[in-house]
């Protein structure tokens, strides 16, 4: 059964940078794309970008344009999401998922990793 | 951008009462809609895909319908394990979801 595993959580300061994992196990790691959806304190899903793993494309939401960098390593089937500049606001729960479309972003996040907690703060 | 709108932002219901959740898109997206589940401190679970699709697994008290700017979820007897937050989500543009719904008793 395939699952997605993510990091565990992290703290960091203002300015600084995090990057969180997703591991895919029980599974095929290539022929779908894997997406990042943040989840903030008492608030609502908002999809951040996402890779098509086989041919490492990726596609950001235009509010995280230049401070999130998407990266896939087919060797550990593991997809990282690096965000940079962290200020306040971007205290959440990053959750990873899974699209089958390789042609259509969103089309359905049919599978979703556990979560991982980012706190900014100083 | 697709704007996504849900209404009501909240509501209560009883055991066995039937439920309905409506989502507007600010475009029409024909039937590039989703609809999750979000049970309190879980990641969200896919319900229905292209409007109307029900997932494999997702009991058959839940259904979607609608195309264009108009959707609906209707759960026909609520049971206890649905207490949760609903959200749609459309991808005729990137992915954008709904502010969401939540349910409880």
């Amino acid at each position: 059964q395939v699952q997605l595993v993510q990091s565990g959580a992290e703290l960091k300061k203002p300015g600084s940078s995090v990057k969180v994992s997703c591991k895919t196990s029980g599974g095929s790691f290539s022929r779908y794309t894997i997406n990042w959806v943040r989840q903030a304190p008492g608030q609502g899903l908002e999809w951040m970008g996402g890779i098509i793993t086989h041919f490492a494309t990726t596609k950001y939401a235009q509010k995280f344009q230049g401070r999130v960098t998407i990266t896939a390593d087919k060797s550990t089937s593991t997809v990282y999401m690096d965000l940079s500049s962290l200020r306040s606001e971007d205290t959440a729960v990053y959750y990873c998922t899974r699209d089958l479309s390789t042609t259509t972003w969103g089309h359905a996040f049919d599978l979703w990793g556990q979560g991982t907690t980012v706190t900014v703060s100083s | 951008d697709i704007q996504m709108t849900q209404s009501p932002s909240s509501l209560s219901a009883s055991v066995g009462d039937s439920v309905t959740i409506t989502c507007q898109a600010s475009h029409d997206i024909g039937n590039f809609l989703n609809w999750y589940q979000q049970r309190p401190g879980k990641a969200p679970n896919l319900l229905i895909s292209d409007a109307s699709n029900l997932k494999t697994g997702v009991p058959l008290r839940f259904s979607g319908s609608g195309s264009g700017t108009d959707f609906t979820l209707t759960i026909s007897s609520l049971q206890p394990e649905d207490v949760a937050t609903y959200y749609c989500q459309q991808y005729d543009d990137l992915p954008s979801f709904g502010p969401g719904t939540r349910v409880d008793f």
